[in-house]
C-alpha cells in the first residue's frame, strides 16, 4: 500500500454532467476526508467517515453533492448537474482516528 | 468560528537562508492542533510540523521549527538552511474536533 490514490486525476465535463470521483485511502485508516480546493486558497472541508458512517458534512455541501463510503473502505464523491463553480481541485485524506492525515493528490475538475 | 490567517502570499528566500512564514488563528478553546503542511506544485500534500497547544515547548523537524505563541494566537514556521526541494505552498490549519481549519497559503520560492 503505497498511499491515498484517487482517480481520476483530472476530469472535464460540460455543465450539467454529473462526475464522480473515487479515494482509496490508506488500507488501515478508518477515517477519510474530502476536501475542495481553489486556486489561491487552502481546502475547504467538504465531509467525513468513520468507516462507513457519514460523520460531518459541511454546509458547503449542497444537495447536488453525496459522498458514499460503503464497506469503510474506498469512497467516492458525486457532484450531479455540475456547475462552473465546482470546477476545483477534491482532495482526499485518511487517517487512522484523528492522527496524521495522509492525502492523495487530487482529482481537478474543470467545468467547461 | 475559528480563522487561520496567512498574510504573507509568496516569500522568497536564498538557498541556504533561512525563512519563517507567518500564522495567526483565532478561537476561544484551549485545548487544540495547529500544523504545518506543504504542498508542492502537482504533488499532495505532506505534514510538515505539528503543535499541540497543551505543549509549551516548540515542535521542531530537522531543519523546520515552528514559534507558537499561544497568547499571541500566533504560529509561525521557521525553515532553516532552505533547499530547492523546499519550494512549495505552504499551509497553516489549526483542529479542534474533528476538522482542519485552513489558511490561504503563503508560496515560497528558493533563489538559488
Amino acid at each position: 500500500d503505497t498511499g491515498v490514490s484517487q482517480d481520476p486525476r483530472h476530469k472535464i465535463t460540460k455543465r450539467g454532467q454529473n462526475v464522480t470521483f473515487r479515494c482509496d485511502p490508506i488500507s488501515e485508516h478508518n477515517r477519510l476526508y474530502w476536501y475542495r480546493q481553489t486556486l489561491g486558497q487552502g481546502p475547504e472541508f467538504l465531509t467525513y467517515f468513520q468507516n462507513e458512517a457519514q460523520l460531518e458534512k459541511s454546509r458547503l455541501l449542497s444537495d447536488r453533492f453525496s459522498a458514499e463510503r460503503p464497506k469503510g473502505s474506498f469512497s467516492t464523491l458525486e457532484i450531479q448537474r455540475t456547475e462552473q463553480g465546482d470546477s476545483a481541485m477534491y482532495l482526499c485524506a485518511s487517517s487512522f482516528q484523528d492522527g496524521e492525515l495522509f492525502f492523495g493528490e487530487g482529482s481537478r475538475l474543470t467545468v467547461l | 468560528a475559528q480563522t487561520v490567517t496567512q498574510s504573507q502570499p509568496e516569500m522568497s528566500v536564498q538557498e541556504a537562508e533561512t525563512v519563517t512564514l507567518s500564522c495567526t488563528y483565532d478561537t476561544s478553546e484551549s485545548d487544540y492542533y495547529l500544523f504545518w503542511y506543504k504542498q508542492p506544485p502537482s504533488r499532495q500534500m505532506i505534514l510538515v510540523i505539528r503543535q499541540e497547544a497543551y505543549k509549551q515547548q516548540n515542535a521542531t523537524e530537522n531543519r523546520f521549527s515552528v514559534n507558537f505563541q499561544k497568547a499571541a494566537k500566533s504560529f509561525s514556521l521557521k525553515i532553516s538552511d532552505s533547499q530547492l526541494g523546499d519550494a512549495a505552498m505552504y499551509f497553516c490549519a489549526y483542529r479542534s474536533t474533528d476538522q482542519l481549519i485552513w489558511g490561504a497559503g503563503t508560496k515560497l520560492i528558493i533563489k538559488p
